[in-house]
């Protein structure tokens, strides 16, 4: 049973558009909501995180939006870059639960 | 200052083979965990340590075997390797088990011939 479910598969945005990936989750016990970016060849690194008692949190170009009555959270790349090009991943955990991640989106910002 | 170490970086394996993949840290976190990568499967759990001498499985941890004798290292044991174990693997680590940061590997790239 997978319980975050991450949309699009694969995303193609024009450089200085806007990205937006999409995930939902399932279990309210749910308390940190992390994103990963992965470039090729490299490991996953922390991008941004929040928890369900804020709604928004920004930081330079990524914001993450949090629905926390409709189980849903967004990463939002302002005037995406061709640098941002990666795969991204969602993630939750609920207090000391191992990280349970998306399948990933694969964004390509074209030049 | 390192991070997370994995060693190898690539594999070619026979079937039936057994290997160690393995993972170092220098933070001095307690928690570390395996994952596999695969196309559109994300990041899935094998095994975690939440510390030394104590380890769990996580979501698909057949085939693989761990131990955690010592803080800084977590390797990642294949019994007898199969087709299906040929994936990318990273290592993590993070303070503690929970919501902290998780560190990763730069990963193997394991393929089963």
């Amino acid at each position: 049973q997978q319980q975050v479910k991450q949309s699009p598969q694969s995303l193609i945005v024009q450089k200085g558009g806007i990205s937006i990936i999409n995930c939902a989750y399932e279990n309210t016990a749910f308390d940190y909501f992390p994103w990963y970016q992965q470039f090729p060849g490299k490991g996953p690194a922390l991008l941004i995180a929040i928890r369900p008692d804020v709604s928004e949190k920004k930081e330079g170009r990524f914001t993450i939006s949090f629905n926390k009555s409709a189980k849903q959270f967004s990463l939002h790349i302002m005037d995406s870059q061709p640098g941002d090009s990666a795969t991204y991943f969602c993630a939750a955990i609920s207090g000391y639960s191992t990280l349970t991640f998306g399948k990933g989106t694969m964004l390509l910002v074209s030049p | 200052n390192a991070g997370v170490t994995q060693t190898p970086k690539f594999q070619v394996l026979k079937t039936g083979q057994s290997m160690t993949l393995q993972c170092a840290q220098d933070m001095n976190h307690e928690y570390m965990s395996w994952y596999r990568q695969d196309p559109g499967m994300g990041l899935r759990l094998i095994h975690y340590s939440v510390g030394a001498g104590i380890t769990d499985q996580g979501e698909v941890p057949n085939g693989y075997n761990v131990s955690r004798s010592t803080t800084e290292d977590f390797p990642l044991r294949l019994l007898s390797a199969a087709p299906s174990q040929t994936s990318v693997y990273f290592c993590a680590s993070s303070y503690n088990r929970g919501p902290s940061e998780a560190f990763f590997g730069q990963g193997t790239r394991l393929t089963v011939v």
